[in-house]
């Protein structure tokens, strides 16, 4: 079975300044996606970034990018130009190739963003 | 608005009553999934249905039973329900064979008094 592990409950950083949340993941599976998710106090569910494991190049999306290490299976967040709006608990997910398989999420990261 | 319609937002009911929770998927999805969302438990997986079928089940009690209608929405049914069912339930979509993520609702609150 696979599992998605996040180390830090809870971590706090300055506005503008640069935050990352980590992740990792156990699973015999060659080929999977990997997310971040966002949820802020409004209780949404937010795509955040998603990663292909067969690719190499890490993914970005403007102010957030990732660090991929299939062999370490690592996952981790990089936030720059951390902003206010930014404030919401991050949850690491993955999911097999399968495309009727269900996402299996992390315990989750509280963000705070320091004005 | 993501395009999935939960309601309600908020349910507040005593315990041994039941419930139904509704979800709309976006437009164009074919499978939901039903997710429980509470403090020391995380993001659980509870079902999942794509085109009216159930495709995969989690770690859904037997109290607890969903169904996907012809329209695509969904209804999940919480029986018989104990102070520990207290959550948020989130309904979340996606278009099959497109591995982009879900697509979540707003969830909806159920507390149990």
């Amino acid at each position: 079975a696979q599992t998605v592990t996040q180390s830090q409950p809870e971590m706090s950083v300055q506005e503008a300044e640069t935050v990352t949340l980590s992740c990792t993941y156990d699973t015999s599976e060659n080929n999977y996606y990997l997310f971040w998710y966002k949820q802020p106090p409004s209780r949404q569910m937010i795509l955040v970034i998603r990663q292909e494991a067969y690719k190499q190049q890490n993914a970005t999306e403007n102010r957030f990018s990732v660090n991929f290490q299939k062999a370490a299976k690592s996952f981790s967040l990089k936030i720059s130009d951390s902003q206010l709006g930014d404030t919401a608990m991050y949850f690491c997910a993955f999911m097999k190739v399968t495309s009727y398989d269900k996402v299996i999420f992390g315990p989750g990261t509280s963000l705070s963003v320091i004005p | 608005d993501s395009g999935v319609t939960q309601t309600p937002k908020h349910l507040i009911t005593a315990t041994g009553q039941r419930v139904t929770l509704r979800c709309s998927p976006r437009s164009g999805d074919l499978s939901v999934y039903w997710y429980q969302q509470s403090l020391d438990q995380g993001l659980q997986f509870l079902i999942q249905y794509y085109n009216g079928e159930e495709r995969a089940k989690g770690n859904i009690l037997e109290r607890f039973s969903a169904q996907q209608f012809p329209d695509l929405h969904s209804e999940l049914n919480l029986s018989s329900l104990e102070l520990g069912d207290s959550a948020l339930y989130f309904c979340a979509s996606s278009v099959e064979g497109f591995n982009y993520g879900y697509t979540f609702g707003s969830g909806t609150r159920l507390t149990v008094v």
